[in-house]
């Protein structure tokens, strides 16, 4: 198993572009779920998902899009990006909703300029 | 809402010495605590966790019980290395299980020959 994958893992843009961060686990779980993690802020929930077809907003979800077409693939889209979304991103999963380990992917590095 | 708080960084130790990293929380029901190691350049990787009160979780000679009463989960090691240099967080999963997990901000330890 290659676990969680994420692609790109460094990125940098200038304000206003979009671009799409990918995610994918070939574990089979349920839920997905994507966190950025910021310096002295520990890792905050985005977006999240319980299931293909489903998904839901977390604590910081302005800025960005979801979708869940499949259950192995995750993807994370910044429509306009802004300087404030300078961050490092990981996509986790977890077996099901409530499950005791989530698995996280290595990150993306995103710099917007 | 809920809340994870932990002892600020750098924590600096000579190699063999005692660690302690503090970790309260604030949560509505009976969640479940973890604690997850990020090492340089890495994602997070689940050390050990504790599903109700009075467990401790345990891993690599890490330790950690869940106290109720003082609504606490701190991670300790009687002989810290070199390599446990890295950044730990605390975290928990609230009790309903559904939005994934409350991060609290990361200690990063450094572990000195």
């Amino acid at each position: 198993n290659a676990g969680v994958t994420q692609t790109p893992k460094f990125q940098v843009l200038k304000t206003g572009q979009s671009m799409t961060l990918q995610c994918a686990q070939d574990m089979n779980h349920e839920y997905m779920s994507w966190y950025r993690q910021d310096p002295g802020m520990g890792l905050r929930l985005i977006h999240y998902s319980v299931g293909a077809g489903i998904t839901d907003q977390g604590e910081v979800p302005n800025g960005y899009n979801v979708s869940r077409s499949t259950t192995e693939d995750f993807p994370l889209r910044l429509l306009s990006a802004a300087p404030s979304q300078t961050s490092v991103y990981f996509c986790a999963s977890t077996l099901y909703q409530g499950g005791n380990e989530q698995f996280f992917g290595p990150g993306t590095r995103l710099t917007v300029l | 809402g809920d809340s994870v708080t932990q002892m600020e960084g750098p924590v600096t130790l000579s190699e063999e010495a005692f660690l302690t990293i503090n970790c309260t929380y604030t949560a509505t029901g009976y969640p479940s605590l973890f604690w997850y190691v990020q090492y340089p350049g890495e994602g997070l990787q689940l050390l050990l966790k504790a599903t109700k009160a009075d467990d401790k979780g345990s891993n690599k000679g890490f330790e950690a019980t869940y106290r109720k009463e003082t609504t606490s989960f701190h991670l300790e090691k009687g002989s810290v290395q070199v390599s446990d240099s890295a950044v730990y967080f605390c975290a928990l999963r609230a009790g309903g299980g559904a939005d994934g997990l409350t991060f609290g901000k990361g200690t990063h330890l450094i572990i000195q020959p």
